[in-house]
């Protein structure tokens, strides 16, 4: 069975602040990915991220970077010197590669709120 | 934008009603997912389609049911609607089936039901 597991249900921050949002999976495949996903007051769901099990390099994209450990399974998010626009809940997600479609498995997802 | 199109945004019925959700996939995505989201069951995949075909279905009701037509857009048509059927449905769209890329997701529907 595939499963994600977003541990905070809530985070709070006062702006400027570094924030991490964790994310555990499990799954039983060997290649599988691994994604996060924004959902901004307004509903709409916005891709962030995509990275596959072979590759566990970190990633920054300007204030927002990844880390990818296999060893514990974990795939977590950090935004740096938040800002009040990232207020959000935040899902993390994950597809396992073999006779799966192409659908994603959710987290419950973390809702972060930035304080001004 | 995404370049999925949902409709309605909005919905709002009674219990024992049907309704019909539309999405149109970005232009070139042949697959297309319908995910449910509620409070506490978070979001849901309920049925995907590819090209015409259903591939794969998860944790949907047997009074739901979707398809896709020809020119790739899908409806998902809720039936005998109850309380509980009340929350955002999204659709979602690939370029391929069993792909590496991600999910493009629409604004969603919000449906309530009273």
């Amino acid at each position: 069975a595939q499963k994600v597991t977003q541990a905070q249900t809530e985070i709070s921050v006062v702006e400027k602040e570094d924030v991490t949002l964790d994310c555990v999976y499990e799954t039983r495949d060997t290649t599988y990915y691994l994604f996060w996903y924004k959902q901004p007051p307004s509903g709409e769901l916005v891709f962030l991220i995509r990275r596959n099990s072979f590759d566990e390099q970190n990633e920054i994209s300007g204030r927002y970077s990844w880390n990818f450990q296999k060893s514990t399974s974990s795939f977590n998010f950090t935004i740096t010197a938040s800002q009040v626009v990232d207020s959000a809940v935040y899902f993390c997600a994950l597809r396992g590669f073999y006779n799966q479609g192409g659908k994603l498995i959710f987290g419950q997802g973390t809702e972060l709120s930035v304080k001004p | 934008d995404s370049g999925v199109t949902q409709t309605p945004k909005h919905l709002i019925t009674a219990t024992g009603q049907r309704v019909t959700l539309r999405c149109s996939p970005r232009s070139g995505d042949l697959s297309v997912y319908w995910y449910q989201q509620s409070l506490d069951q978070g979001l849901q995949f309920l049925i995907q389609y590819y090209n015409g075909e259903e591939r794969a279905k998860g944790n949907i009701l047997e009074r739901f049911s979707a398809q896709q037509f020809p020119d790739l857009h899908s409806e998902l048509n809720l039936s005998s609607l109850e309380l509980g059927d009340s929350a955002l449905y999204f659709c979602a769209s690939s370029v391929g089936n069993e792909n590496t890329g991600e999910l493009f997701f629409g604004e969603g529907s919000r449906l309530t039901v009273l």
